[in-house]
């Protein structure tokens, strides 16, 4: 067991670039979500992946994201012309049944 | 809509219990976690339990569930410095389609040496 592996860990970019994560769930694990979290938050759902099939948005999901699964295995979350509010963490966590299981997350710096 | 609330900060002293406390509104939940977070880390599994147990007990960690009054607490026995972390109390209903999981925004706990 690997655990959840997220890359990178760090990214700095300018405001309107576009940026792109991926994420490698354990590989048993048939759910995949993603969270964002800001300073002193807890995690705030974004999006959720059974298999390959996306079956939740939130609507905090702007039209500027969007995420894929292509084959049940890792996901990309994209962010198109990224703002200074797009900073935050993303974290990416997998489960079989319950419960989930976080990777250490991406700290995107929109400047 | 689900709501997880908890107290914001915690300080106690090394070698005392810490109680870390959480409500919820979902009567429907099925199961109830503590996740740890050290700074510019995920969150970290510590401990779940299923919504039809009052008890969980796993070395140092003792999980109380009120079902009643709809409250979770996380006992850490002999608090130690390492300890030092942001600790969010979840909740997951299953079976649901889409999102399952809903998080408080977390108890920092602060160890005094």
């Amino acid at each position: 067991d690997t655990g959840v592996s997220q890359d990178p860990r760090h990214k700095i970019t300018k405001r309107g670039q576009n940026v792109t994560f991926r994420c490698d769930p354990i590989s048993e694990h048939n759910r995949l979500y993603w969270y964002r979290q800001t300073l002193g938050q807890g995690p705030e759902f974004l999006t959720y992946f059974q298999n390959e099939a996306q079956l939740e948005k939130s609507r905090l999901l702007s039209d500027r994201f969007s995420a894929e699964r292509p084959k049940g295995s890792f996901s990309t979350l994209e962010i198109q012309r990224t703002e200074q509010g797009d900073s935050a963490m993303y974290l990416c966590a997998s489960s079989r049944d319950s419960p989930l299981h976080f990777g250490n997350g991406t700290r995107l710096t929109v400047t | 809509g689900e709501d997880v609330e908890q107290s914001l900060f915690l300080s106690v002293r090394e070698g005392d219990s810490s109680v870390i406390n959480c409500t919820y509104t979902d009567s429907s939940s099925t199961y109830l976690y503590w996740y740890k977070q050290e700074p510019g880390a995920g969150l970290q599994l510590l401990t779940y339990i299923f919504s039809n147990m009052d008890m969980k007990q796993d070395q140092r960690l003792t999980v109380l569930l009120n079902k009643k009054d709809k409250h979770l607490s996380l006992r850490i026995a002999d608090t130690q410095t390492g300890d030092s972390a942001i600790y969010f109390c979840a909740e997951s209903i299953i079976p649901r389609t889409g999102n399952q999981f809903y998080f408080g925004t977390g108890t920092s706990l602060t160890v005094i040496p």
